[in-house]
């Protein structure tokens, strides 16, 4: 089974402090994302990575940003806090898109719940 | 911007009953996805449909795809207090575009 596992399920921050959120997917996938999920908002796409080193902002990317250093592990980054980004934060990983194939099919982690002070 | 948007926002039933919730997006698409999620928790893929595709079984969920009117629907048969969840769909576009645009959920609560 794929699994995605993030750092923490519950992280609660101060205004101004910078916050990492770790994810880790332990099935060898290209693709990985980071979501918010706000009440009557869905989820709002913030950064994916679809390699190593490589990334592309989201429909929210601002006052985030991200890091992806190895291949299973996809880092968000809050640099300085604020009190509306306290919100649920999920990860997920998806392989590649194999070229005649509709393959690109989500694993999600078990999301954080990031409260900010 | 939320591409596709789940109608009703929430539905209540009594265990047993089937359960229909809907999903209407804008643009073109090249499958289209519903996930699961119970309360506090991450999403769980259930279904995928491509666009060639105008329905789909897996178990007690039946999926349909109408790309002329834009929409899907997503049944799910002889309810259990287990499906209590949100259920949102997720469309995705051309092959190597990675991303899914998900829409804003229904709640479905199964009454014992």
């Amino acid at each position: 089974d794929v699994k995605v596992t993030q750092s923490s399920r519950y992280l609660v921050k101060r205004t101004g402090e910078k916050v990492f959120l770790e994810c880790v997917q332990d099935m060898d996938h290209e693709n990985m994302f980071w979501y918010r999920q706000d009440p009557g908002l869905g989820l709002r796409l913030i950064y994916f990575s679809y390699d190593v080193k490589m990334k592309e902002k989201g429909d929210i990317p601002e006052g985030y940003s991200v890091s992806r250093e190895k291949k299973e592990r996809f880092s968000l980054i809050l640099e300085s806090a604020s009190t509306n980004q306290t919100s649920m934060y999920l990860c997920a990983s998806s392989p590649l898109t194999i070229s005649g194939r509709a393959y690109n099919e989500q694993f999600f982690g078990p999301g954080t719940r990031l409260t900010v002070l | 911007s939320q591409q596709g948007e789940e109608d009703p926002q929430a539905l209540s039933i009594q265990e047993g009953e089937n359960a229909t919730m809907n999903c209407s997006y804008k643009t073109s698409i090249n499958n289209l996805q519903w996930y699961r999620q119970n309360s506090g928790r991450g999403l769980v893929h259930l279904i995928l449909i491509r666009s060639n595709e105008r329905e789909k079984h897996s178990g007690r969920l039946r999926v349909t795809l109408d790309t002329s009117k834009k929409s899907s629907s997503l049944l799910i048969t002889a309810s259990r207090a287990a499906d209590t969840a949100s259920y949102f769909c997720a469309t995705g576009f051309n092959f190597g575009n990675e991303k899914l645009t998900f829409g804003t959920g229904t709640r479905l609560t199964i009454i014992p």
